[in-house]
């Protein structure tokens, strides 16, 4: 079973280029959602899709936005980076909420 | 005020000791308590599940919440160091339809 799966695990940026994060979940989930995580702020959400063809933000949405594609694909893209959101970023999904979220294995973005 | 605040360690202990990783939360909301557990360079796996005050135990672990004090506990008995990880505390309700998790703790359990 792959679960949640992210791509790339690793991407090297320079200031104001753009790039997308991809998520795939094989598990018929139907909300999915995208958390960034920096060293001692724990896990901060960016933002989720509760359902195919809705999306709304989360706590931390400037310079980021998705596209649910599908009921199993949920997208985060960056359309200027900055260094500021270097960050270890997951995506995640549940069969509804309130329940247990399967996590992703991460896409680790570096900004210069 | 942040809604949830977790113990931030690090914390280390000897093998076989007894661990206690603890959160409070503000949000009178909250119904649902979990812990996840995070292993280096890994996604958040889930640990424990709770809808109730009170202990639930499985195995080695125990998960004990205490609505009226807001506050929820994990503790890890006999802890092996394969239990080194970091431990995340999360809290959902009915209606917000995004879970809050705490910054996190890293417990080291050194053999």
């Amino acid at each position: 079973n792959a679960g949640v799966t992210q791509t790339p695990k690793f991407q090297v940026l320079k200031t104001g280029q753009s790039m997308t994060l991809q998520c795939a979940q094989d598990m018929n989930h139907n909300s999915m959602y995208w958390y960034r995580q920096d060293p001692g702020m724990g896990l901060r959400l960016i933002y989720y899709s509760a359902s195919e063809g809705t999306t709304d933000k989360g706590e931390v949405p400037n310079g980021y936005n998705v596209s649910r594609l599908n009921k199993r694909e949920f997208s985060l893209r960056l359309e200027s980076a900055a260094p500021s959101q270097t960050s270890v970023y997951f995506c995640a999904s549940t069969t509804s909420y309130p329940g247990e979220l399967f996590f992703g294995e991460g896409s680790r973005l570096t900004v210069l | 005020q942040k809604e949830v605040e977790q113990d931030p360690g690090p914390l280390s202990v000897p093998e076989g000791a007894i661990v206690s990783l603890n959160c409070t939360y503000s949000n009178s909301a909250f119904q649902y308590f979990m812990w996840y557990r995070q292993y280096s360079r890994k996604g958040p796996e889930l640990l424990m599940y709770t809808y109730s005050s009170g202990n639930k135990e499985d195995g080695r672990f125990t998960a004990q919440v205490d609505k009226s004090s807001k506050y929820i506990s994990l503790f890890i008995r006999d802890s092996q160091p394969s239990d080194s990880a970091t431990y995340l505390c999360a809290f959902d309700n009915t209606n917000a339809g995004k879970s809050t998790f705490g910054d996190g703790t890293t417990l080291t359990v050194k053999p």
